[in-house]
Formats: structure tokens, C-alpha cells, sequence
């Protein structure tokens, strides 16, 4: 069993729907949390990062963390065209000097259709 | 892209002939870190780095060395590339001495061996 599960997808959505993407995670050491989005033969981006348990918003963007079920999420408002891509969920403990390690899931593959 | 560059961007080699992927950032990050991309497995650790001649395992280690004699230089060496090392290998930055544990992403390097 991976440490991060990651629903594959593809996901197909109109534009203008909420987006919900998952992960489950088994390592109970893991405390910080990113969600990167990743256009095609591109690099993954920074969407997301959270320490702790709870929500953050920027703009369209929700991340949600629930530690006690091992579970995040990825919550896109109104989404459009441009954010079809994949998106990847990855997090990591503390490597000693503070550095960290990260374990990614497969990625969800998202269309926003017009 | 967070000043990162990775060279050469595309590279088809032979089977058993050794391979150098280079990293350079201007940013000045104390981590640097070499990731593979490949279907199903989403994106594994291979080897990081902590400092100037400061380098250790990941996950999928096995047929590649790194060296760092340079804070900006982080290179990754397949020693006799096979063919199941045909991947995108992405290099990845992050400072948290800063205070910050996110990781930034470059834009990849994707290889073919033959």
C-alpha cells in the first residue's frame, strides 16, 4: 500500500463547478501539506501549503487538512478552463537541519470543459 | 520558476553509456532535491542534498549518484543508464532555514534511454 493515495481520474467538470480533490495518507509523521498543480510537460507549481490540522483559502483555492482521518483536500471555486492540469497532493515530515522529503500521490487529472 | 534551471531539457541516450543532469538555482536554498516522474508512481525522491558536499538517499536511489561542490550546483549522475531510467527527472529547491518547508519545482528533463 502506497503512503499517499491519490484518485487518478480524469476528473471532467463544466466550467463554473466546485472541484474536489483527495488524498489519504497513511504515515501519521507527516506534517506538512502542498497541493502543486501540473500543466503538461511542465514543472509541478506551488498551490497550497499548510502545517496542521484546519483550512486555508487563497482566492478560488481551498486546502483542508484533517489529521485525526489522514485526509486532505484541494477545493476549487468556480473553476475554469485554465485549470485543467493534474494535480498532486504531497506532504512530508522534518528531515533533521529542517529540511524535508517529499511523498507525492500519483496526481488527479482535471478538464474544466466550456 | 523560482530561478531554477535544468540542463539539457531533453536527452536521448544508449543503453550502459553513463548520463549527467545538471541543476542550478540562483536562489541561494540550502536543499536542493533530484525527483524522477513516471506513470502510476507519480513523482519519487531519488537523492538530496543539504549543503555543499551534503548529499543522502531517497527512495529510489538504486544507479544514480549526485554531487554538489557548489550551493547553486546540484548534479545528478546515472552510471550506466538503463532503460527503465527513462523518466522526467525534475530538481526541486527549498530553504527552511528560512522558516519556509515548501519545495519549488524546475521545469524538468526528460529522458529517453535507448
Amino acid at each position: 500500500q502506497k503512503e499517499v493515495e491519490q484518485d487518478p481520474g480524469p476528473l471532467s467538470v463544466p466550467e463554473g463547478a466546485i472541484v474536489s480533490l483527495n488524498c489519504t495518507y497513511s504515515n501519521s509523521a507527516f506534517q506538512y501539506f502542498m497541493w502543486y498543480r501540473q500543466y503538461s510537460r511542465k514543472g509541478p507549481e506551488l498551490l497550497m501549503y499548510t502545517y496542521s490540522s484546519g483550512n486555508k483559502e487563497d482566492g478560488r483555492f481551498t486546502a483542508q487538512v484533517d489529521k485525526s482521518s489522514k485526509y486532505i483536500s484541494l477545493f476549487i471555486r468556480d473553476s475554469q478552463p485554465s485549470d485543467s492540469a493534474t494535480y498532486l497532493c504531497a506532504m512530508s515530515d522534518i528531515l533533521t537541519g529542517g529540511g524535508n522529503k517529499l511523498t507525492f500521490g500519483t496526481g488527479t487529472q482535471l478538464k474544466v470543459e466550456l | 520558476d523560482a530561478g531554477i534551471t535544468q540542463s539539457p531539457r531533453h536527452k536521448v541516450t544508449e543503453t550502459g553509456t553513463p548520463v549527467t543532469l545538471r541543476c542550478h538555482q540562483t536562489e541561494n536554498h540550502r536543499y536542493m532535491y533530484w525527483y524522477r516522474q513516471d506513470p502510476g508512481h507519480g513523482l519519487r525522491l531519488i537523492h538530496y542534498s543539504y549543503g555543499v558536499k551534503d548529499t543522502d538517499k531517497g527512495e529510489v536511489s538504486d544507479g544514480y549518484s549526485v554531487s554538489r561542490s557548489k550551493t547553486e550546483d546540484f548534479l545528478l549522475t546515472l552510471e550506466s543508464a538503463t532503460s527503465s531510467q527513462t523518466s522526467v527527472y525534475f530538481c526541486a529547491i527549498s530553504a527552511p532555514q528560512t522558516g519556509n518547508t515548501e519545495a519549488f519545482f524546475g521545469q524538468g528533463t526528460r529522458l529517453t534511454v535507448v
